[in-house]
């Protein structure tokens, strides 16, 4: 079956250190994006990616970073920088960067204290 | 910039209907709609772009009315299944590959 996988579905980490959240498609979707959820936001881009070895800062990217070296993987990295890191983090795919639905992950929901 | 969503929440009878609203500071290029049940990953439900075209999987109906700058969603007699966190997305422009999400509408059907 084609879809997104994120893991793990719970995470939790000790201030100070970075942590890798996992996002995987098969769907062999060019576009793949990041958002971070808190109750009452909504989902706010954290980072997006329309090609290989490219990608683009959203409307939160401080504290963040991420890679694109495959095009079925686009792993986040959640750094000491990030004051708030706690939050759900759902990854999503579109076929091309263009208006086109997103298929989203499962989500990762980080706890950090 | 984050759209503006109208209502916060709604509580419906089965078979009841809904609007829910998603209105733009900005020109309107593309509007997305989603619903999100509680724990879950968000679902697609539609797209309206600028021009008329509308992709969607559900017998869900939408408006896009360009020169107000925004988009109405409609939920007619509605399911149990309904209830849900509603989302719009919006792009402003052809170029705009990212979405700027709305805060969301809790939308609770009740039997």
């Amino acid at each position: 079956d084609g879809g997104i996988t994120q893991s793990p579905k719970y995470l939790f980490r000790k201030e100070g250190q970075n942590v890798t959240l996992s996002c995987e498609q098969n769907l062999n979707h060019d576009a793949m994006y990041w958002y971070r959820q808190d109750p009452g936001q909504g989902l706010r881009l954290i980072y997006y990616s329309q090609i290989v070895n490219d990608f683009q800062k959203g409307d939160i990217a401080e504290g963040y970073s991420v890679s694109r070296e495959k095009k079925e993987s686009f792993p986040l990295t959640v750094t000491s920088a990030q004051k708030n890191p706690t939050a759900f983090y759902l990854c999503a795919s579109s076929i091309k960067a263009t208006p086109n639905e997103q298929y989203f992950g499962p989500g990762t929901r980080l706890t950090v204290t | 910039q984050q759209p503006v969503q109208s209502p916060q929440a709604v509580i419906l009878r089965e078979g009841e209907d809904a609007v829910i609203n998603c209105s733009s500071s900005k020109a309107l290029y593309s509007v997305h709609w989603y619903r999100q049940k509680h724990g879950e990953a968000p679902v697609f439900l539609m797209i309206l772009l600028k021009g008329g075209e509308q992709k969607g999987h559900e017998k869900i109906s939408a408006s896009f009315n360009e020169k107000k700058q925004q988009s109405s969603l409609y939920l007619t007699a509605s399911q149990l299944s309904y209830s849900g966190t509603y989302f719009c997305g919006i792009s402003n422009s052809n170029s705009g590959y990212a979405l700027n999400f709305g805060k969301g509408t809790s939308l609770l059907v009740t039997p």
